[in-house]
């Protein structure tokens, strides 16, 4: 079974509006990491934002939001206002804690296009 | 911040030349560091584990002959494609965690190595 899943290979959004990337995951462990990374064309991976399991609030960071609904194992991005200079692949990953070296595992990716 | 350095950037190369990677956590020390690859428009894959001072882990279906992983260190982990192929060009990238800080800091990516053999 995935561990990570992002079902949107590819998503559109007005420049100024808010859009949603989705992630779900898959995981017994009960302590656990997630992440959500954005890689441009160039290749680099940027890191966004973070939400961990026992968090008891939403993580936010500027412009990105994370939707943690941990009952539905749903960890979905939320990027307000967007700019052209988020077009860009996003993937969400998971680290779980209980291995050994806590590998972090990614989703397939959603290749987000800002339209001006 | 931390800084994960990964050297060189571009790699072209002839059919069977060995090729090594580097990757440098420059302001962190990182027991362990890992390695992904990522062909086209796809997700990274992660091949291996590279711990320090020990073996490698990889997953499965990586050729561990194949792909060579030496951290010798605390800051520098290298991953050596053997002979390489055609079917080896890929975009390859190391991230690594400083687990001296908090659990909630993220991995830190190198900004990853095209490697193309001709």
């Amino acid at each position: 079974a995935q561990k990570i899943t992002q079902t949107q290979p590819g998503m559109f959004v007005q420049e100024k509006e808010a859009v949603t990337l989705d992630c779900t995951y898959d995981t017994s462990d009960p302590s656990y990491g997630l992440f959500w990374y954005k890689q441009p064309s160039s290749g680099e991976m940027i890191f966004l934002i973070y939400q961990g399991s026992y968090d008891q609030q939403n993580a936010t960071e500027g412009r990105y939001s994370l939707n943690f609904q941990k009952a539905r194992k749903s960890a979905n991005l939320v990027i307000s206002a967007s700019q052209l200079g988020d077009s860009a692949m996003y993937f969400c990953a998971m680290r779980e804690d209980s291995g050994g070296y806590q590998k972090v595992t990614f989703g397939t990716g959603t290749k987000l296009q800002v339209i001006p | 911040g931390a800084v994960v350095s990964q050297h060189p950037s571009w790699v072209i190369c002839k059919s069977g030349t060995s090729v090594k990677i580097e990757c440098r956590s420059l302001d962190f020390q990182a027991t362990t560091m890992f390695w992904y690859r990522q062909f086209p428009k796809q997700s990274l894959m992660l091949m291996a584990t590279s711990n320090e001072g020990s073996k490698a882990t990889y997953e499965q279906g990586v050729e561990k002959d194949k792909f060579l992983i030496n951290h010798a260190s605390l800051t520098l982990s290298t991953l050596t494609v053997t002979s390489a192929h055609p079917e080896d060009s890929s975009f390859y990238i190391c991230s690594a965690r400083d687990v001296a800080r908090y659990s909630n800091q993220p991995q830190h990516f190198g900004d990853g190595t095209r490697l193309s053999i001709l």
